[in-house]
């Protein structure tokens, strides 16, 4: 079973750029698509966007191309930069495992919560 | 962009009861839909894809129906485990979320 959790900062100031960095183990990550999904306290779930494992990222329009997905094999991991953060973006963020080419997430991780604020 | 609508916002019932959730589209997504069990604090658990498709290691008395924009979750007989808010997702546009029904012991 794979295991996803995720990793940084916890604030980060208006106008800055956040990071977070997702470690998978217990599998590979090769021939998979992952993701980034966040959910803002009393929203719903928003999907930010995918990767393959060789690159060739998927974003949500919405976001405007402030998001970047990127991926290292290597080190089982997989990360996300989000540019300008406003207190809009302060969400529990989620990394998860696409099933397949199915575009629906089988693992998740247990998120974090990063808060946008000076 | 497709809105998915669930219904109720929240369910009230016993557990050994039947529960009936449902998720409603904007416009059609075919069969392109999912859903997850969420419990606060852990990871979301993929039950259903492909409107009723159950994923590996579900139990049978999760049950998903539909097509087209209505669609259902059923769990026949409600365990104590499964009280949680649960979302449904579809994937036929960009990717997009209902905004979840709480299932609550009543």
């Amino acid at each position: 079973q794979v295991q996803l959790q995720e990793s940084g900062p916890g604030l980060v100031k208006p106008s800055e750029t956040l990071s977070l960095t997702c470690t998978v183990s217990g599998g590979s990550m090769r021939s998979s698509y992952w993701s980034w999904i966040r959910q803002p306290q009393g929203k719903r779930l928003e999907w930010i966007g995918y990767i393959f494992d060789n690159g060739s990222p998927k974003y949500n329009p919405s976001l405007k191309s402030r998001a970047t997905i990127s991926v290292d094999t290597s080190k089982q991991q997989f990360s996300l930069r989000l540019s300008s953060v406003t207190a809009a973006d302060t969400a529990v963020y989620y990394c998860a495992k696409v099933k397949g080419w199915l575009e629906v997430f089988e693992n998740w991780g247990q998120g974090t919560l990063v808060t946008v604020s000076s | 962009e497709i809105v998915l609508t669930q219904s109720p916002a929240t369910l009230s019932l016993s557990p050994g009861e039947r529960a009936s959730l449902s998720c409603r589209a904007s416009q059609s997504v075919r069969s392109s839909l999912a859903w997850y069990q969420h419990n606060p604090g852990q990871a979301p658990r993929l039950l259903i894809y492909d409107a009723s498709n159950r994923a590996t290691g579900i139990p049978a008395r999760f049950s998903g129906s539909g097509s087209g924009t209505d669609f259902t979750l059923t769990i026949s007989s409600l365990e104590p485990e499964d009280f949680a808010v649960y979302y449904c997702q579809q994937r036929n546009d960009v990717i997009s979320f209902g905004q979840g029904t709480r299932l609550e012991i009543k």
